[in-house]
């Protein structure tokens, strides 16, 4: 059984590019969430997705960022005009329930995005 | 709101030592709470979880005890290794959101 899938691993973008972070989740699983970890630091939440939903969002900059989990295919995190300060891990993870708390969530290897 | 505080870091053992690391919480509710541990350039992985009051959750010689009237998590572990060098992560899961606490980094020296 796959775990969560993150790609790509490492990512170098400069300075006003876009980034785009792909995550499959675990085989039968339908919930993601994305979380960013900045140096030395823990893990904040940023968004969480169904198929087709945004359910939460409520961590995400308001500007340049988005999150998309389509039918098919992968979720995607993108971000647009990169500043250095976005440089930082992005964790993508997967749960096949929302409701119930006793389900663990399950994380990828992370994204490694630097901006030059 | 919900909120996670774990002891600072870094914490510097020998191998052989006993290891504490502290971990306390605010909840509405009543949450269930998670230890991951992340090596470096990795994801974070579960160590061990509790679901309930009382439950105590285990594994790799890892434990930690779910303490409503403490609202506590700490994971303890009697007898490091330098492969437990990681940086351990205390957790809480309330509804969809899983809340983190800013992470304790462990060095055990040979």
């Amino acid at each position: 059984n796959a775990g969560v899938m993150q790609n790509p691993r490492h990512l170098v973008r400069r300075r006003g590019q876009e980034a785009r972070l792909r995550c499959s989740p675990m085989k039968g699983h339908s919930h993601v969430y994305w979380y960013r970890q900045l140096p030395e630091e823990g893990l904040k939440f940023m968004v969480y997705l169904q198929k087709e939903n945004i359910i939460d969002e409520s961590g995400m900059p308001k500007e340049r960022f988005s999150a998309e989990f389509p039918k098919e295919g992968p979720s995607i995190l993108r971000i647009q005009q990169v500043v250095r300060g976005d440089s930082a891990a992005y964790f993508c993870a997967s749960s096949p329930l929302d409701t119930d708390s006793g389900n663990t969530i399950y994380f990828g290897e992370g994204s490694w995005l630097t901006v030059v | 709101g919900n909120s996670v505080t774990q002891m600072e870091g870094p914490v510097t053992l020998s191998e052989e030592a006993f290891l504490t690391i502290n971990c306390t919480y605010t909840a509405t509710g009543y949450p269930s709470l998670f230890w991951y541990v992340q090596y470096p350039g990795e994801g974070l992985q579960l160590l061990l979880k509790a679901t309930k009051a009382d439950d105590k959750g285990s594994n790799k010689g890892f434990e930690a005890t779910y303490r409503k009237e403490t609202t506590s998590f700490h994971l303890e572990k009697g007898s490091v290794q330098v492969s437990d060098s990681a940086v351990y992560f205390c957790a809480l899961r309330w509804g969809f959101k899983t809340i983190f606490g800013a992470g304790t980094r462990l060095f055990v020296k040979a």
